[in-house]
């Protein structure tokens, strides 16, 4: 029973590089969430999808890119890494619109040098 | 836009004292409310919700009830553990996406 699973735990990258953070759920959800959890901020919503093939903008969408190609994965892209981006990342899903609430992965701890 | 303010931490308590967390909340419409927790080291874990006034929500010994006159759903527990010792994080619904507050620190020491 995995739930929701990301990948990967850790990383640490230098400023300007890129990279991937992958999000997979196996509870056939519809509706998928990217977080970021920053000290004293709670979570802010950057990118999410409520449907296989769909996007839409959060509250802190700016140096973020995603896809949403399969209904189970969510993919979180960083172009080109600040050290503002280091955060901790969290995605989510939902069989409904919110009201149904969240199931969370553990998370991605991501440090920019 | 609709928010969410949480009383600040962090809240040091010992083994069997009574919690409370409160929380107080701005939004149009008729959202839903939700407590989630976050032990050391792992995601958010839906802890409690209602889904209309005066509905209450309870979950292992937790409760918070939806008060739509003072616009609040604070947390309570009678008699912490140790186990309890988490971040608390208050959540509105706001169409497909969940709003937080930034969280509550709580140490329960034996």
């Amino acid at each position: 029973n995995a739930g929701v699973t990301q990948t990967p735990k850790f990383r640490v990258l230098k400023t300007g590089q890129s990279m991937t953070l992958l999000c997979a759920q196996d509870m056939n959800h519809e509706y998928m969430y990217w977080y970021r959890q920053d000290p004293g901020m709670g979570l802010r919503l950057i990118h999410y999808s409520v449907g296989e093939g769909t996007t839409a903008k959060g509250e802190v969408p700016d140096g973020y890119n995603v896809s949403r190609l399969k209904k189970q994965n969510f993919l979180l892209g960083l172009e080109s890494a600040a050290p503002s981006q280091t955060s901790v990342y969290f995605c989510a899903s939902s069989s409904g619109p919110a009201d149904y609430g969240y199931t969370f992965g553990s998370g991605t701890r991501l440090t920019v040098v | 836009g609709d928010s969410v303010t949480q009383m600040e931490g962090p809240v040091t308590l010992s083994e069997e004292a009574f919690l409370t967390i409160n929380c107080t909340y701005t939004a149009t419409g008729y959202p839903s409310l939700f407590w989630y927790v976050q032990y050391p080291g792992e995601g958010l874990q839906l802890l409690l919700k209602a889904t209309k006034a005066d509905d209450k929500g309870s979950n292992k010994g937790f409760e918070a009830t939806y008060r739509k006159e003072t616009t609040s759903f604070h947390l309570e527990k009678g008699s912490v553990q140790v186990s309890d010792s988490a971040v608390y994080f208050c959540a509105l619904s706001n169409d497909y996406k969940l709003s937080f507050g930034a969280g509550t620190t709580v140490t329960v020491r034996a």
